[in-house]
């Protein structure tokens, strides 16, 4: 059955360094999203991407972060100087052409910022 | 402000028993609700969706069950299992319009043998 992969699964970086997370999609869907969840705290909502821009973002996504979909399979997420608040779970998901798909989302990213 | 809220925060309850989560939300209008799974460390999966008109899905031992005009949902669990325990988020999108799915805080199940 068809997953969703990021790596890596856990990364530990220092403040105000640059980290790259990926994600590999389900191949036919049209649909991504990252979402970060500090621990203990509810999923929240990042960025979306269609057709190779970004359809919509939050107001957490903010300049620190940047989304690409550079060769067709993967999708990064980039921030470029982290930050202690960054410490999270971050989780990409996609989905198919309708709105009603499911989400399918994968396993997370765990992210350490010292 | 679109909210999702559920209760309890948390519950224990013995293998084979039946539960029943709540999610009661503020958002509307409102395109689908979604109640997901969430094991410990991993990424949510998805047990139901239901649009602003469908009442009731089911999902195996799963039910959602679904009140547009008190803006309620509800997940019965039947016949728990110690698979079962988790998180249950409740998820809300606002309209057809926008990806900003909105979710709850989540119920923690805890089945005990």
């Amino acid at each position: 059955e068809p997953e969703v992969t990021q790596t890596p699964s856990h990364q530990v970086t220092q403040m105000g360094q640059e980290v790259i997370l990926r994600c590999v999609p389900i191949s036919n869907h049209l649909y991504f999203y990252w979402y970060r969840q500090i621990l203990g705290q509810k999923v929240e909502f990042l960025v979306s991407f269609y057709n190779n821009e970004i359809s919509e973002k939050s107001e957490i996504f903010d300049d620190q972060f940047s989304v690409e979909r550079p060769d067709g399979s993967n999708f990064t997420l980039k921030i470029r100087s982290t930050k202690l608040e960054d410490s999270a779970m971050y989780f990409c998901a996609s989905r198919r052409e309708s709105s009603y798909n499911e989400q399918f989302f994968g396993p997370g990213t765990r992210l350490t910022v010292l | 402000k679109n909210q999702v809220e559920q209760s309890p925060q948390s519950l224990i309850i013995l293998e084979g028993k039946n539960c029943t989560l709540q999610c009661n939300y503020t958002v509307s209008p409102f395109s689908n609700l979604r109640w997901y799974k969430q094991d410990t460390g991993r990424g949510p999966v998805s047990l139901t969706i239901m649009t602003f008109s469908e009442n009731t899905k089911s999902n195996g031992r799963y039910t959602a069950t679904l009140d547009a005009d008190t803006k309620q949902s509800s997940l019965h669990i039947t016949a728990s299992q110690l698979s079962d325990s988790a998180s249950y988020i409740c998820v809300v999108r606002p309209t057809s319009g926008t990806y900003k799915y909105i979710f709850g805080t989540g119920t923690r199940l805890k089945v005990l043998a």
